[in-house]
């Protein structure tokens, strides 16, 4: 498995608070992502990056801004919470190395009340 | 916009048959197509890459083609188990940077 991993893994929230979401990868991937997870809507690309500190939105980006300080690391804030970004988000990384393919963390559970 | 679409959205079957998943995406410039699995509450694992130069890719029981100027990719499992039981996505990259557009998925149940 790639070495990818997210935290947390679940987080409550309240309407309006701050939220930050990390994705940690061991593998040294230059591209890595950020997805939503909705019944209705499958998976949907927030933000990428293709470097530190070069990062690009996605299709459903309002609401969100990401940071790539380190190769290893690609955060995804929540400015100001809402009860639609309610979803399950996953980070992802590559292609990379000889392989083309895109692999994906465990997931963050998010609930905004 | 690329847009990609799995039919059917459920699919329900006994142990040992053969089965065809269906991807069809509306945009033939794509880079590459993969295949994922998704088990419930989990992350996603993939299971084959094919490229836009090829016509199919195998691993194990599963077989899976692409027809890029019709905008099709079809996922052939064999002697079809219950682990298999899963949801399937389809998903594909205009390469580069780019990410994936994803396909809502087919959602398989083997019965035992």
């Amino acid at each position: 498995d790639a070495g990818i991993t997210q935290s947390p893994r679940h987080k409550v929230t309240e309407t309006g608070t701050p939220v930050t979401l990390r994705c940690h990868q061991t593998e040294n991937h230059r591209y890595m992502y950020w997805y939503r997870q909705d019944p209705g809507h499958g998976l949907r690309l927030i933000h990428y990056s293709y470097g530190v500190k070069d990062t690009d939105k996605g299709e459903v980006s309002d609401g969100y801004s990401v940071s790539r300080s380190k190769t290893e690391d690609f955060l995804l804030t929540l400015e100001s919470a809402t009860s639609s970004q309610t979803s399950v988000y996953f980070c992802a990384i590559g292609p990379g190395g000889s392989s083309y393919e895109q692999y994906f963390g465990p997931g963050t559970r998010l609930t905004v009340t | 916009k690329q847009e990609v679409t799995q039919i059917p959205a459920a699919l329900s079957v006994p142990e040992g048959e053969n089965l065809v998943l269906n991807c069809s995406f509306t945009d033939s410039a794509i880079y590459n197509l993969q295949w994922f699995r998704q088990d419930p509450g989990k992350g996603l694992t993939s299971l084959l890459l094919i490229q836009s130069s090829q016509r199919e890719q195998t691993s194990g029981r599963l077989n899976a083609s692409l027809d890029k100027s019709s905008g099709r990719s079809t996922l052939y499992i064999a002697a079809s188990q219950p682990g298999d039981s899963a949801t399937y996505l389809c998903a594909v990259s205009r390469g580069g940077a780019d990410g994936l557009t994803f396909g809502k998925g087919t959602h398989l149940i083997i019965q035992p």
